[in-house]
């Protein structure tokens, strides 16, 4: 099995490009987020969604868009990137259910903004 | 909102050595806590959950009781090994406006020496 896969791996992008981040998981769940990673930061909650069609704004979701059309697919868009921007991006799966479930993590894409 | 806080790292333990990392949580609800881990270049994994107050979660020798009363979920291991060198994330799953979402702490490094 997959599990949740997630592309790139490592992008280099300058101030100013866009780009999409891609994830995609094949265990049929509803849940899926994505969150940023940053020294001394912990995980923070970018975007989330609770099914196709539903998206929701998590702690940090500015300067991110997301669209979810699919089960599968969950991908993360930077319009005008930034240095602040620079991070490692986990996508994560889960079924939806009481807040008990357990997330399923991508490997990460290394984003770096110069 | 609701928050996770952990205690700072790194921590060094020798081998066979007694693990603390100690997790505290602030909720309006009745969260579900959960323990991960994250392998030196890998995303998070699920090591241990509960789901209500005073169950124990267990897995590979890790454990955490879920304390109401202190509002903490402290991870504990008898017996480190080299092999459990990595870095420890305590979550609480947040439920707003009827969907859920997981809120991580800033995870603590653990390395073990042999």
């Amino acid at each position: 099995n997959a599990g949740v896969t997630q592309t790139p791996e490592f992008q280099v992008l300058k101030t100013g490009q866009s780009m999409t981040l891609q994830c995609a998981q094949d265990m049929n769940h509803e849940y899926m987020s994505w969150y940023r990673q940053d020294p001394g930061m912990g995980l923070r909650l970018i975007h989330y969604s609770v099914g196709a069609g539903i998206t929701d704004q998590g702690e940090v979701p500015n300067g991110y868009n997301v669209s979810r059309s699919t089960t599968e697919d969950f991908p993360l868009r930077l319009l005008s990137a930034a240095p602040s921007q620079t991070s490692v991006y986990f996508c994560a799966s889960s079924r939806a259910g009481q807040g008990t479930e357990t997330q399923y993590f991508g490997p990460g894409t290394r984003l770096l903004v110069l | 909102g609701d928050s996770v806080t952990q205690m700072e790292g790194p921590v060094t333990l020798s081998e066979e050595a007694f693990l603390t990392i100690n997790c505290t949580y602030t909720a309006t609800g009745y969260p579900s806590l959960f323990w991960y881990v994250q392998y030196p270049g890998e995303g998070l994994q699920l090591l241990l959950k509960a789901t209500k107050a005073d169950d124990k979660g267990s897995n590979k020798g890790f454990e955490a009781t879920y304390r109401k009363e202190t509002t903490s979920f402290h991870l504990e291991k008898g017996s480190v090994q080299v092999s459990d060198s990595a870095v420890y994330f305590c979550a609480l799953s947040d439920r707003t406006s009827g969907t859920y979402k997981y809120i991580f702490g800033t995870g603590t490094r653990l390395k073990v020496l042999a």
